[in-house]
């Protein structure tokens, strides 16, 4: 079955520092999301993507998040300056259609950690 | 505030016992998900749900539009659906439940 994988597993860096996390979607994939997960907490959707540009983001997403297709593959997330509160598992998931009636893909995940 | 709750929030079960799991939500939704996040941490969409029920294997998922609720249901329950299960329902954007962590007992 096709994947979406997502570069690297884990990531640890220091606060304030800029962080870039990777996913390839699934490639006839035309829908792309970002969401992530604290430490025992529940799933946060972050950001969906469609057609080169935002088309929603909650509120976490603020203007230290970034999101871009940088190619025809890559669907990045862009952290500018990292904060000890961004430490989370980040899933990045896609899917063919509009996601309200899709299913959806995920990848494995980025555990990011903010020292 | 939570859009979506779940219940019960933890569940021990012997194998081979029925288990449900239960979803309400309190916002208009398109659809609702019910996904699996294995120990390791990895998510899997199990069913993808507008209304009715849908039938996967030993799993079984039925939505309720009028109620507004969602259950999931496992029969033959094995050690390997031992996850936490995780209700999520898109309307304007995503709402994720806490979850249910499942730990079945061999």
């Amino acid at each position: 079955e096709p994947e979406v994988t997502q570069t690297p597993s884990h990531q640890v860096t220091q606060m304030g520092q800029e962080v870039i996390l990777r996913c390839v979607p699934i490639s006839n994939h035309l829908y792309f999301y970002w969401y992530r997960q604290i430490l025992g907490q529940k799933v946060e959707f972050l950001v969906s993507f469609y057609n080169n540009e935002i088309s929603e983001k909650s509120e976490i997403f603020d203007d230290q998040f970034s999101v871009e297709r940088p190619d025809g593959s890559n669907f990045t997330l862009k952290i500018r300056s990292t904060k000890l509160e961004d430490s989370a598992m980040y899933f990045c998931a896609s899917t063919l259609r509009n996601s309200l009636n899709e299913k959806l893909f995920f990848g494995s995940g980025t555990q990011l950690s903010v020292l | 505030k939570n859009e979506v709750e779940q219940s019960p929030q933890n569940l021990t079960a012997q194998e081979g016992e029925f288990i449900t799991i239960n979803c309400s939500y309190s916002v208009g939704i398109s659809a609702l998900h019910w996904l699996q996040q294995h120990p390791g941490g990895g998510i899997v969409s199990l069913f993808m749900l507008s209304s009715g029920k849908k039938k996967h294997g030993r799993l079984i998922a039925t939505i309720n539009i009028q109620e507004k609720h969602s259950s999931l249901h496992i029969t033959a329950s094995h050690p390997r659906d031992s996850a936490v299960y995780i209700c999520a329902v898109t309307g304007n954007q995503f709402y994720f439940g806490t979850g249910t962590s499942l730990t079945v007992i061999p």
